[in-house]
């Protein structure tokens, strides 16, 4: 069970739009929508930002989208704020009642 | 609103068991609603997740830690508890425990965290 593949890191200017990519295989990203993703701002818990590739929870805004196309799932957020410079990470079920979770990108607002 | 919160020794002998207990409020670990979960984060690295426990007792492990940990449940106290039995350096990480709804696959609620270091 190999942790999923993000890039170290992201970056962009306020208002633009950044894509995090979040690499798995045919066990986990490609044989299930169940990617999440997940915001962690230094020294705090990480925060659910999407579920089931595409779904926001009640009060995340409406900036941050998800996606997937076969084993490669992403994270995107439109009109970039300073205070989405965190780090994220995504997360799949895989096979058999386990989990598994991305490397994590860190995010800087430039 | 549900919190939870992590306790437990910041410093472990290598060989030594590691344990953590997990205190919830604004819900109950006897209900059929949720499993309860441990994720580390080691120094640096990103998640990893070691497993949870329904309230029925079952339970489900990280494949890679499976022959060394232990989740269990005390509805008395309405925590939940993890042993990771034999631990070394690399078992120093934040450990957090989480909330993952039954029926859905990720985890809504976490708490802040714990810091174990392992060393002699």
């Amino acid at each position: 069970q190999s942790a999923l593949t993000q890039p170290a890191s992201v970056s962009g200017s306020p208002g633009q739009s950044i894509t995090i990519s979040c690499k798995g295989t045919s066990s986990d990203i490609g044989d299930y929508n169940y990617v999440s993703w997940y915001q962690q701002h230094p020294g705090e818990a990480p925060k659910l930002m999407i579920y089931d590739v595409t779904k926001r929870p009640s009060g995340v805004s409406d900036r941050f989208s998800g996606s997937k196309s076969g084993n490669t799932a992403s994270l995107t957020i439109s009109g970039l704020q300073p205070e989405d410079e965190a780090d994220y990470f995504c997360s799949s079920y895989s096979s058999i009642n386990t989990y598994v979770f991305g490397t994590g990108t860190k995010v800087t607002v430039l | 609103q549900v919190q939870l919160q992590e306790s437990g020794p910041g410093l472990v002998k290598p060989s030594q068991t590691l344990s953590l207990t997990c205190a919830v409020s604004g819900g109950s670990v006897s209900s059929g609603n949720y499993h309860w979960s441990w994720i580390r984060q080691s120094p640096g690295e990103g998640l990893e997740w070691i497993g949870y426990i329904y309230s029925s007792g079952n339970t489900y492990y990280n494949p890679s830690l499976k022959s060394r940990v232990t989740i269990s449940v005390d509805t008395s106290k309405n925590q939940f508890s993890l042993n990771l039995r034999s631990v070394t350096a690399a078992d120093t990480a934040v450990y957090y425990c989480a909330r993952r709804v039954t029926g859905e696959y990720y985890f809504d609620y976490w708490g802040q965290g714990t810091l174990v270091t392992v060393s002699s």
